[in-house]
């Protein structure tokens, strides 16, 4: 089944411990992407990838990390986790450099305390 | 700044209604335009989606309606069911670059019985 999937999918911690989420994806997709949802805000864009070791910003990457060692791999890092980063997480893969629709995770949900 | 505008931000319907969602965009660069569908619990998936160079497209119960010269397009549900009661975004993207997707903030429906 093709899918993308995301852990944890639930994690309370508190600031400034290092946390990272990982996503896989058995697509073959070359692009992968983090969002970050909050509401009133819908879905906003924290980095993506267009293919392995090709990392780049979105929209709001302020204490945030990402690396792309392989194809199906995209972990989020967030070295030094603080309340303002507690928010529904999502990843999301797409072939041919995002050109086609993206398939979202289902989530992981981070409250940092 | 938010530059893709959605509104309303929620909207309650009764079942066989029409629910109609609207979205505006100031970047005229902006080359395709999704909607997605959440559940809860779930990430986005896409609906549909339409590309400026027609007006309309229809997909079963879910029509896009698109108007250029506006900077508009809206999603339209007929015949709502309560099983479409979710929360829908739309979103735009520029192709090239990072063919990152810039979302609305959302609309969750309720369609009741």
């Amino acid at each position: 089944e093709a899918q993308v999937t995301q852990n944890p999918r639930y994690l309370i911690t508190v600031t400034g411990k290092k946390l990272t989420v990982t996503c896989s994806q058995n697509m073959n997709h070359e692009y992968m992407s983090w969002y970050r949802q909050d509401p009133g805000l819908g879905l906003r864009q924290i980095y993506y990838s267009m293919n392995v070791e090709v990392t780049d910003k979105g929209d709001v990457p302020e204490g945030y990390k990402v690396s792309r060692k392989e194809k199906r791999n995209f972990p989020l890092i967030l070295e030094s986790p603080s309340p303002n980063q507690t928010s529904l997480y999502f990843c999301a893969s797409s072939l041919d450099r995002g050109r086609q629709p993206q398939h979202f995770g289902d989530g992981t949900r981070l409250s940092i305390l | 700044q938010q530059q893709v505008k959605q509104s309303p931000q929620s909207l309650i319907v009764q079942k066989g209604g029409i629910s109609i969602i609207n979205c505006a965009y100031e970047n005229t660069a902006f080359d395709y335009f999704p909607w997605y569908q959440q559940f809860p619990g779930k990430g986005p998936a896409l609906l549909i989606a339409i590309r400026p160079d027609v007006s309309e497209k229809k997909e079963g119960r879910f029509t896009i309606s698109f108007n250029k010269s506006a900077k508009q397009f809206s999603l339209h549900i007929m015949d709502s069911q309560p099983g479409d009661s979710a929360t829908y975004f739309c979103a735009a993207r520029v192709t090239g670059g990072g063919n990152k997707l810039t979302f609305g903030t959302g609309t969750q429906l309720k369609v009741e019985l």
